[in-house]
């Protein structure tokens, strides 16, 4: 079974402040990926990151990077100087790969993130 | 490229009434997903679709829940009767998979607007 969690619920932060989202996951496959969405007021999922569990290495794309730690389970997203526009709620999400043929995606409960001008 | 397109964006309905909800995935994808989303929860698969046929639905109550993929393009997810506890948000999603290199795998899911459903 799948599961992903994210412990906080909501992070109120001040424009230009730097913010990181936490997501801790359980698998049991070995090789599996691992998502984040933001879900704006309007209600779209937006994709923003994907990464393989056999590629650590954690990258830098603009003001977002992200830390995939395996020994920890853990797949955390960072947002460097914040604007109001990152307000969202941010969904962490995973999907295992068993050789079958469902890609089920499994996501956490969210995080709302308010970013205060 | 066209987003995946829903509707309706709202519906209230009393409790033991009716409700459908229309999906038209991305041109090409040929798999399809309903989500459920409750208020304050992350999305939960309801059913998934490769072409017409259905890949897992172990989560959708199928005494009331009903969704079909007729011609493997656009879809429909009917509620009958509804109960208060349905009132949440669908949405529809599709991916290319089964595709070719990195998304027969990683399968990245596009998402539409959602349905907002209010049961009361």
């Amino acid at each position: 079974a799948q599961k992903v969690t994210q412990a906080q619920t909501e992070i109120s932060v001040v424009e230009k402040e730097d913010v990181t989202l936490d997501c801790v996951y359980e698998t049991r496959d070995t090789t599996y990926y691992l998502f984040w969405y933001k879900q704006p007021p309007s209600g779209e999922l937006v994709f923003l990151i994907r990464r393989n569990s056999f590629d650590e290495q954690n990258e830098i794309s603009g003001r977002y990077s992200w830390n995939f730690q395996k020994s920890t389970s853990s797949f955390n997203f960072t947002i460097t100087a914040s604007q109001v526009v990152d307000s969202a709620v941010y969904f962490c999400a995973l999907r295992g790969y068993s050789g079958g043929s469902n890609y089920k995606l499994t996501f956490g409960k969210g995080t709302l993130l308010t970013v205060n001008p | 490229e066209a987003g995946v397109a829903q509707s309706p964006r709202y519906k209230i309905i009393e409790k033991r009434q009716s409700v459908a909800f229309w999906c038209n995935p991305i041109s090409g994808h040929a798999t399809l997903y309903w989500y459920q989303q409750i208020l304050g929860q992350g999305p939960k698969l309801l059913i998934q679709f490769q072409n017409n046929g259905v890949v897992d639905d172990s989560q959708l109550p199928k005494d009331r829940f009903s969704a079909e993929r007729l011609k493997g393009v656009d879809s429909t997810l009917k509620i009958q009767p509804a109960k208060l506890e349905d009132s949440a948000v669908y949405l529809c999603a599709s991916s290319r998979w089964p595709g070719t290199g990195a998304h027969q795998r990683t399968g990245e899911l596009f998402f539409g607007e959602g349905s907002r459903l209010t049961v009361l």
